[in-house]
């Protein structure tokens, strides 16, 4: 059964310090890799995806990047508008999304 | 471009009833997912609908929900006799085609039902 598990849970940043997020996955498979943003009360949006071992993606302030094991969404000089939940999700042979649970970005001005 | 469009965007039960959740997926897009979230939890896969077809219902609870994608309208999942439990966020997402190269699903704003 494919799996995915997103750490920390929650992540305080001040505004410009730069980190990043992980998310570990086992999969059958793998047909891809996405990132969504999930602000209180919306539906998730789509930010990236990535299909092999070595991928990197970039927008504005965000890069995803892939191994055969994990992915780490990094973010660089953050803002508060940055502030949301970031869902990891995997594709594998069959057509469902397998989600981690997010962690939850917030931050201070 | 509109997006994926949820109705209701809320919706409230009593135990008992029945829940209709309606989703009109992106212009282009003959693909439909069914994903539920519940509070402190990850998105969980329900269900997955072509066209007038059923192609993966493994995440859906074997009573009570059924869901369809007829020809022509939205895709409606359905609750009948809803308990308290099956309060919720529930949301629908799509992709223009599956098979082997894997496209983005993209997500509506979900319908939160609950059960009073």
């Amino acid at each position: 059964e494919d799996q995915v598990t997103q750490s920390p849970e929650a992540l305080r940043l001040q505004e410009g310090e730069s980190s990043s997020l992980n998310c570990s996955y086992t999969v059958s498979g793998l047909r891809g890799l996405f990132w969504y943003r999930q602000d209180p009360g919306k539906g998730p949006e789509f930010l990236f995806t990535l299909y092999s071992a070595g991928e990197e993606k970039e927008k504005e302030r965000l890069k995803a990047t892939l191994t055969k094991k994990e992915s780490f969404l990094h973010i660089t000089a953050p803002k508060p508008e940055d502030s949301a939940t970031y869902l990891c999700a995997v594709k594998g042979a069959n057509s469902k999304l397998t989600f981690g649970k997010g962690i939850t970005l917030s931050v201070r001005p | 471009n509109a997006g994926v469009m949820q109705n209701p965007r809320h919706l409230v039960r009593r135990r008992g009833q029945e829940a209709r959740l309606r989703c009109s997926p992106m212009k282009g897009h003959s693909h439909v997912y069914w994903y539920r979230q519940l509070p402190e939890e990850g998105l969980k896969f329900m269900v997955y609908l072509q066209k007038e077809n059923i192609i993966d219902e493994s995440g859906m609870p074997k009573e009570r929900f059924s869901a369809e994608f007829p020809k022509e309208g939205p895709s409606i999942l359905r609750i009948q006799q809803v308990v308290r439990g099956d309060s919720a966020a529930y949301f629908c997402a799509s992709s223009p085609r599956q098979g082997l190269t894997t496209y983005e699903q993209y997500f509506g704003p979900g319908t939160r039902l609950t059960v009073t």
